[in-house]
């Protein structure tokens, strides 16, 4: 699976959008890009995913560049709630039936501020 | 939908003996389900997959014998440190998939060897 960089940690206050970027510049074409976030002392909780086109879902907006070799994750307005760390996670589809592996980077640590 | 339930949620054990971690796919079948571990103000690494019916996958460095994992139903994984020691405390964290979509992740056991 491709390797993904983010920055170390960001902050944002609440109520603001928060953008957080990924990079994985050496992504496939079969490849996915995932983000999940954890927040303290809790498993992992998964937001969204895409291919290549934009999508949107009641948490997060995912915006995948041309091509295909950085995305960023937005939250459209943060809240506290929300400070977490946001993990971007590029796999390829093992196929229908089967399940492969999700490997997490060190991600980005998000602050919201008042 | 697709809750996955683990257990216990923290536990305490003395050095030598062993403890026994559930993660139970609630309302799907899982056909494979992982499980990571993760230190503190680190990220998750994969110790190894589990496949109902067949024999785990561990990963590089993780020693099989000492990490015992049984996926005997479609439902449910274990995992069982033996002969836990103090370096054995950590978070662990099971994970369930069933197709190539959003994986969803326990709560998380909090393991302290004393």
């Amino acid at each position: 699976d491709a390797k993904t960089t983010q920055p170390t940690s960001m902050d944002c206050a609440e109520g603001r959008a928060a953008n957080l970027p990924c990079n994985h510049s050496t992504i496939s074409g079969n490849e996915y890009v995932y983000w999940y976030r954890q927040i303290h002392s809790q498993g992992p909780q998964y937001i969204i995913h895409g291919l290549k086109n934009n999508e949107t879902n009641e948490m997060a907006s995912l915006i995948i560049t041309e091509d295909r070799k950085s995305s960023t994750l937005i939250l459209p307005h943060a809240t506290l709630r929300d400070t977490a760390v946001y993990y971007c996670i590029v796999r390829a589809v093992a196929g229908t039936g089967t399940a492969s592996k999700l490997t997490f980077g060190t991600g980005t640590r998000l602050q919201v501020t008042l | 939908g697709a809750v996955v339930s683990q257990h216990p949620s923290w536990v305490i054990c003395k050095s030598g003996t062993s403890v026994k971690i559930e993660c139970r796919s609630l309302d799907f079948q899982a056909t494979t389900m992982f499980w990571y571990r993760q230190f503190p103000k680190q990220s998750l690494m994969l110790m190894a997959t589990s496949n109902e019916g067949s024999k785990a996958t561990y990963e590089q460095g993780v020693e099989k014998d000492k990490f015992l994992i049984n996926h005997a139903s479609l439902t449910l994984s274990t995992l069982t440190v033996t002969s836990a020691h103090p370096e054995d405390s950590s978070f662990y964290i099971c994970s369930a998939g069933v197709f190539d979509y959003g994986y969803t992740f326990g709560s998380g056991t909090r393991l302290t060897v004393v």
